[in-house]
């Protein structure tokens, strides 16, 4: 059964931390590019940061900033995001998504996202 | 450009045909893709690249891409495709993903 899990979330304070978590099953893991998506209450869906399968590659929103930092371990089928000195305009569910880039080992050229996890949600406030 | 333009919300009669529209300078070089978000759900791809479709995806679902436009049309619009829509694609430098603002379906 193809699967994302994150976890992690919760209601921190202003400038604190949260280590979000995501658990695939059911695919190549290894072989896939991996992203976050966020999506503040009631409004739409916002980029966060991918990686490539191998770790080599990150990308990010211009709104991280050196705040938030994707990484993976391949080995334990996990996908990670580290968000540090957050702020209440972080608040948002946080998926964690497949990105179809890169396709058993193979640029695809396509802009998607096609497994996506149920959400993890951050709440920031004081 | 780095945004993706959509109508805020479109309405369709039961069984007739919608067309939901996204803008932006960056689809004139890269492939985008529709998700549809349920309340409470988590977003789901429906169309992407070519007029792509997943497994799963009913074939009343079809997407087109003319100029700067990349369109999702649903024949035959059902109840259960009462949801959000978003689009997506790269910005224009390649590196970044954007998000359309989102089109919320009504199904009367």
């Amino acid at each position: 059964q193809v699967q994302l899990v994150e976890s992690g979330g919760g209601l921190v304070k202003p400038g604190g931390s949260l280590r979000l978590s995501c658990a695939a099953s059911g695919f190549t893991f290894s072989d896939s590019y991996m992203s976050w998506i966020r999506q503040a209450p009631g409004k739409g869906l916002e980029w966060v940061s991918t990686i490539s399968s191998g770790s080599s590659y990150k990308y990010d929103a211009d709104f991280v900033k050196g705040r938030f930092t994707i990484s993976r371990d391949n080995a334990k089928n996990s996908l990670f995001l580290q968000v540090d000195s957050l702020r209440a305009e972080d608040t948002a569910v946080y998926y964690c998504a497949r990105d179809l880039t890169v396709l058993r080992g193979a640029f695809t050229g396509e802009n998607a996202f096609d497994i996506w996890g149920q959400g993890t949600m951050v709440t920031v406030s004081s | 450009s780095s945004e993706l333009t959509q109508d805020p919300a479109v309405s369709v009669a039961l069984g007739q045909t919608v067309r939901i529209t996204c803008q932006g300078d960056s689809l004139r070089r890269y492939y985008a893709s529709w998700f549809q978000q349920r309340p409470g759900q988590a977003p789901i791809l429906v169309i992407y690249g070519k007029n792509n479709r997943p497994s799963g995806i009913p074939d009343r679902f079809s997407g087109s891409t003319s100029g700067n436009t990349f369109s999702l049309t649903i024949t035959g619009a059902q109840a259960e495709d009462e949801a959000d829509y978003y689009c997506h694609c790269r910005d224009s430098s390649g590196n970044r993903r954007i998000f359309g603002g989102g089109t919320k379906l009504t199904v009367l």
